[in-house]
């Protein structure tokens, strides 16, 4: 069966500095990968994701991930972080082609600090 | 990002009642999908509809839930009898065909009391 490690409960980061929120994904097949980020009160909102082609892949407000797949690895980034970049951050997994619904992980929380 | 909407916002209910949470649908959204997240922990797979049958579901899914899109009207999602710990965070997902990322709504809150 598939799943999602985060390992970090919480990443805190100071505003300015670059930020790595890390994934990990167990999975039997080749897999789709994807970030997904929760603000407070708020649904969830993609950022990117990784089906196949080139490993560093380029998303929303900034943020990219890389896949390392000897790794097993989605790390998402961002090179200068914004005090508006706190919330929750989901990794996801789908394993292609079977299984439409994503397995998640349980979530960063990213706290930037001014 | 396509809209996605959800309502209500926020459901309180009685234990053993039944509670019906929508989905305004997209046009050119053919999979839709439901995802639970209790407080604090991980959001988590219910079911996945597809052509007006259940595609997936996952072992959350039980006798107590279920889905229909009755005449391309809202999605919705029925459980029966609530119990306590069906309090959480309910998301709608939609997803065109042909493309794999998921559009989530903003949640209804679910409070069983």
């Amino acid at each position: 069966a598939q799943s999602v490690a985060q390992p970090e409960d919480q990443v805190n980061v100071a505003e300015g500095n670059p930020l790595t929120v890390k994934c990990t994904y167990s999975v039997s097949g080749n897999p789709y990968l994807f970030w997904y980020v929760q603000y407070p009160n708020r649904g969830l909102q993609f950022l990117l994701k990784y089906i196949t082609g080139d490993n560093l892949v380029k998303g929303s407000y900034g943020f990219e991930a890389e896949f390392n797949k000897s790794q097993t690895s989605f790390h998402l980034k961002k090179p200068s972080a914004l005090v508006s970049d706190s919330a929750l951050y989901f990794c996801a997994v789908r394993v292609a082609p079977y299984g439409q619904n994503f397995v998640f992980g349980p979530g960063t929380r990213l706290s930037v600090l001014p | 990002e396509p809209e996605v909407t959800q309502t209500p916002s926020h459901q309180v209910t009685q234990m053993g009642q039944e509670v019906i949470l929508r989905c305004v649908p997209i046009s050119n959204h053919l999979y839709f999908y439901w995802y639970r997240q209790i407080l604090g922990q991980k959001v988590e797979f219910l079911v996945s509809f597809y052509n007006n049958e259940i595609s997936e579901k996952s072992e959350i899914f039980d006798d107590q839930f279920s889905v229909e899109r009755p005449d391309g009207s809202n999605f919705t999602l029925k459980i029966r009898s609530t119990k306590l710990e069906d309090s959480a965070m309910y998301f709608c997902a939609r997803r065109r065909q042909g493309t794999d990322t998921q559009y989530f709504g903003p949640g209804t809150r679910l409070t069983v009391l």
